[in-house]
């Protein structure tokens, strides 16, 4: 069975770091690019980044560039997102989700069922 | 940056019926459009993808089409389950990829 699982949300506070990770299983990891998208509770979707299967292509959304990083781990079939800066627009549930291919950026399938990150003084 | 804009933000039917929800993109996305269906405190599932392609095990009774900047999905008759949050998304011009803001389903 592919599945995703997230970890390493929690609550930091305005201006503090957090990594969250994201460890698949059920198939070939280092055959897939991975991304990270994020939803406020109630609101919509928003996608924040993405990585290559190989780690040689890697985009983060403008609202994060700078703060944000993202990086994997192929030999522990496990993606990164380092979080920097975090502001209280951070706030928000954080998903990884698969791409279709190694290094196109497509669909999301599967997605993990997320990592609560909360940014409060 | 494409603009996907999803209509109405809240639909009422009734079971047994038919649902059509839109998804506009702010400009030609092709036919490079996903469909994802979040139900409450679930993570979003992927429906539909290249506009028109059900996802393995999808029941027929969804139904994606439209290309360039017009998409919708169809749901024949409705079932308790299909009440939830859809989401489009579009692929062909990223970063970044981005998603329409959302149609609530909900019992009428």
């Amino acid at each position: 069975e592919v599945q995703l699982v997230e970890s390493g949300g929690g609550l930091v506070q305005p201006g503090g770091s957090l990594k969250l990770s994201c460890a698949a299983s059920g198939f070939i990891f280092n055959n897939f690019a991975m991304n990270w998208v994020r939803q406020v509770p109630g609101m919509g979707l928003e996608w924040v980044s993405f990585i290559s299967a190989n780690g040689d292509r890697r985009y983060l959304a403008d609202s994060v560039k700078g703060r944000f990083t993202i990086s994997r781990d192929n030999s522990k079939d496990t993606v990164y997102l380092q979080m920097s800066n975090l502001t209280a627009e951070d706030t928000a549930l954080y998903y990884c989700a698969r791409d279709p291919w190694a290094a196109a950026g497509n669909w999301f399938d599967p997605w993990g069922q997320g990592t609560l990150v909360t940014v409060s003084a | 940056e494409i603009v996907m804009t999803q209509s109405p933000a809240i639909l009422s039917v009734s079971p047994g019926e038919r649902a059509t929800l839109s998804c506009r993109a702010s400009q030609s996305v092709s036919t490079n459009v996903a469909w994802y269906q979040q139900r409450p405190g679930q993570a979003p599932r992927l429906l539909i993808y290249g506009a028109s392609t059900r996802s393995t095990g999808l029941p027929a009774r969804f139904s994606g089409r439209g290309s360039g900047t017009e998409f919708t999905l169809t749901i024949s008759s409705l079932q308790s389950e299909d009440f939830a949050v859809y989401y489009c998304q579009q692929y062909n011009n990223w970063p970044p990829f981005t998603f329409g803001q959302g149609t609530k389903l909900e019992i009428k």
